[in-house]
């Protein structure tokens, strides 16, 4: 069946990095374009960043530019999203979600992973 | 940014009651318009895609309808499995932005 699959969340300090990684399988990953949205505890979804089914373009949601980088490989069929610089207002659970249509960018996200917690803390 | 704001924010109703939920955006995005179910410790879930596309495996009592800037979420006749909290999004312009959030509790 079609599953994302995140991991490599945890307790990090201020200042400090992390790698999430996203197993996806049941489906042509090649073909999508994948996203990772987080959610802050007891707060509502942030769209984070979209990296284009071929990794060409890459979108980043300011608050996270220049510190978070999305990238893919698509022969392990694998996303990651590199954090780096984290502070404590990226604390939040986050999510590896597909893109619903073949080779574009909807930014309708129609397959979700079960979510990996990051925490930012000293 | 294009901001979503969703009403009520929290809502309580009993089962096989009709439930609507009304998000509005701060600009015209024609019907790029996406709804969302989550529970508790749950991903979301995609109910509505395009303002009015039921996305498959999902049950006809959920219905969406909108354009432009006003959209509404249906549920005609709420089941158990429903009470849950539902999010809207944009998907006209990047960043995506998502509604706060209407919690749907059981009376």
């Amino acid at each position: 069946q079609v599953q994302l699959v995140e991991s490599g969340g945890g307790v990090v300090q201020p200042g400090g990095s992390l790698r999430l990684s996203c197993a996806a399988s049941g489906f042509t990953f090649s073909s999508y374009g994948m996203h990772w949205v987080r959610q802050a505890p007891g707060k509502g979804l942030e769209w984070v960043a979209f990296i284009r089914y071929d990794g060409s373009n890459k979108y980043y949601a300011d608050s996270v530019k220049g510190r978070f980088t999305i990238s893919r490989d698509n022969s392990k069929n694998t996303l990651y999203l590199q954090m780096n610089s984290l502070r404590a207002e990226d604390t939040a659970v986050y999510y590896c979600a597909k893109d619903r249509y073949e080779y574009s960018s909807s930014y309708a996200f129609d397959i979700w992973g079960q979510g990996t917690m990051v925490t930012v803390s000293s | 940014d294009i901001q979503m704001t969703q009403s009520p924010s929290s809502l309580s109703a009993s089962v096989g009651d009709r439930v609507t939920i009304t998000c509005r955006a701060s600009q015209s995005i024609s019907s790029y318009l996406n709804w969302y179910q989550q529970k508790p410790g749950k991903a979301p879930k995609l109910l509505i895609y395009a303002a009015s596309s039921l996305q498959s495996g999902v049950p006809s009592r959920f219905s969406g309808s909108g354009s432009g800037t006003d959209f509404t979420l249906t549920i005609s006749s709420l089941q158990p499995e429903d009470f849950a909290t539902y999010y809207c999004q944009q998907s006209y312009t990047t960043p995506p932005t998502f509604g706060q959030g209407t919690r749907l509790e059981i009376k």
